[in-house]
């Protein structure tokens, strides 16, 4: 099993400058998380997606972020104009119901953003 | 507003010492509980969860949680930890249905 996929592992852009990232969760599962983790502190979620519907997007800054899971599967996360503060490991994760199942959460690698 | 409470940010073991770190949560619902661990430069890994039932939970590596209701807590213990374990350990806790993570604590085992 492949596992939650993430890309681009590490990315460096400069503010103001737009910024993707991509997930592809675990065949099956339903649901899909996009959590932000900020350097020393845990995990905090920006957006749940059930299938193709973002069913929790309450912690998700709007003005510059948006996120997407067109078809229920893959998912992107766009932020544009990045500024300073958005510098963090963006973290995705997947689960097969959308109460946490007796395997939990299983998360990606990561994307480890820079702006500078 | 849910929380999870990790009070030691930092700590710092040799090799063989027991170890035990706090996490404490404010909820009064049924709760699930997880302990992730993060490796330097990789993602996070669930180490163990309580769903429900025995309130002593092994999960891999050698760790182990009790779950204690009345103190709202469900502490991760290990009687001997190795230089390997050196990592960044999270408590997280689902209640209804809401996801949440505790600040982390940083463990460095030292050979």
């Amino acid at each position: 099993e492949a596992g939650v996929v993430q890309s681009p592992r590490y990315k460096i852009i400069e503010k103001k400058q737009p910024v993707a990232f991509w997930c592809n969760p675990i065949s099956g599962h339903n649901t899909l998380y996009w959590y932000r983790q900020n350097l020393g502190q845990g995990p905090e979620l920006l957006i749940r997606y059930e299938n193709e519907e973002a069913v929790d997007d309450s912690q998700l800054p709007k003005d510059r972020f948006s996120a997407e899971r067109l078809k229920g599967v893959d998912s992107t996360l766009k932020i544009q104009p990045a500024e300073l503060g958005d510098s963090a490991v963006y973290l995705c994760a997947s689960s097969a119901h959308p109460t946490v199942t007796n395997y939990g959460y299983t998360f990606g690698s990561g994307t480890r953003l820079t702006v500078v | 507003a849910q929380s999870v409470s990790q009070h030691n940010h930092h700590v710092i073991l040799s090799e063989a010492a027991s170890l035990e770190l706090g996490c404490n949560y404010s909820y009064g619902g049924t709760v699930n509980l997880f302990w992730y661990v993060q490796y330097p430069g990789q993602h996070l890994q669930l180490l163990l969860k309580y769903f429900s039932g025995d309130p002593l939970v092994k999960g891999i590596k050698g760790f182990e949680a009790e779950f204690i209701k009345s103190k709202f807590s469900f502490n991760l213990r290990k009687p001997s930890v190795q230089w390997s374990d050196t990592a960044e350990y999270f408590c997280a806790v689902n209640a209804a249905n809401q996801f949440y993570f505790g600040t982390g604590t940083s463990l460095t085992v030292i050979p």
